[in-house]
């Protein structure tokens, strides 16, 4: 079974472009997770979608948003990009089913660097 | 943010050696905990689980123990191998909220 898969893989953009990564789960996986990952704040929990509804968000400004699509497929944009931005962006998917806790396994990230 | 274990420590070990990996998480109502590793340039890896209902549980090298009491995860690595360098993760959830909030991480260095 495939993993988690993200694109594009790496991506440079200027300070107040947007951004949109995306991120395919594993085959069966309904619920999707996005992290920012930094060297000073560690995994950070950004946003959960399980069957199209955002279940939770974390503590990021409205700039940042995503969506579920019905295939489980997810994207999250970021809009007037800052330089704090730059960081590893991480999808993780789960086969949790509703009110359960699920294993969320990981993609390897998209890195954006905001210049 | 929120965070669990707000150091980031390296260990360093002999390659042989046993390795224990300490975390402390922040949410006493936590019922679930992941340990993951990740290398440079790559995604966390999921190592081991546990649920809050027991206290230890093993797998292929590793070892998981929970303390419920003081909120304390650790996580064991036997023999420890030069592929086994990497920053180890732990990570909680509670039921119903549908994230996890992650550790800053161990930086584990094995010498050869």
């Amino acid at each position: 079974k495939a993993g988690v898969t993200q694109t594009p893989r790496y991506l440079i953009k200027t300070r107040g472009q947007q951004v949109t990564l995306s991120c395919s789960p594993i085959s069966g996986h309904r619920s999707v997770s996005w992290y920012q990952q930094t060297p000073g704040q560690g995994l950070q929990f950004l946003f959960e979608y399980f069957s199209e509804t955002q279940r939770n968000k974390g503590n990021f400004p409205g700039r940042f948003s995503g969506r579920q699509f019905s295939n489980s497929r997810s994207e999250m944009n970021v809009s007037t990009l800052e330089l704090g931005d730059s960081a590893l962006y991480l999808c993780a998917s789960s086969s949790q089913l509703a009110g359960a806790t699920g294993t969320q396994y990981f993609g390897p990230g998209t890195r954006l660097l905001v210049l | 943010g929120e965070s669990v274990g707000l150091h980031l420590p390296t260990l360093s070990v002999q390659e042989g050696d046993n390795s224990i990996i300490n975390c402390a998480y922040s949410n006493s109502a936590s019922d679930y905990f992941i340990w993951y590793k990740q290398e440079s340039g790559k995604g966390p890896q999921f190592i081991i689980d546990i649920r809050s209902n027991m206290d230890k549980r093993q797998g292929q090298r590793v070892t998981v123990l929970l303390n419920k009491t003081v909120k304390h995860l650790s996580l064991q690595i036997a023999a420890t191998q030069p592929g086994d360098s990497a920053v180890y993760f732990c990570a909680e959830n509670t039921s119903g909220t549908y994230k996890y909030i992650f550790g800053t991480g161990t930086r584990l260095k094995v010498l050869a």
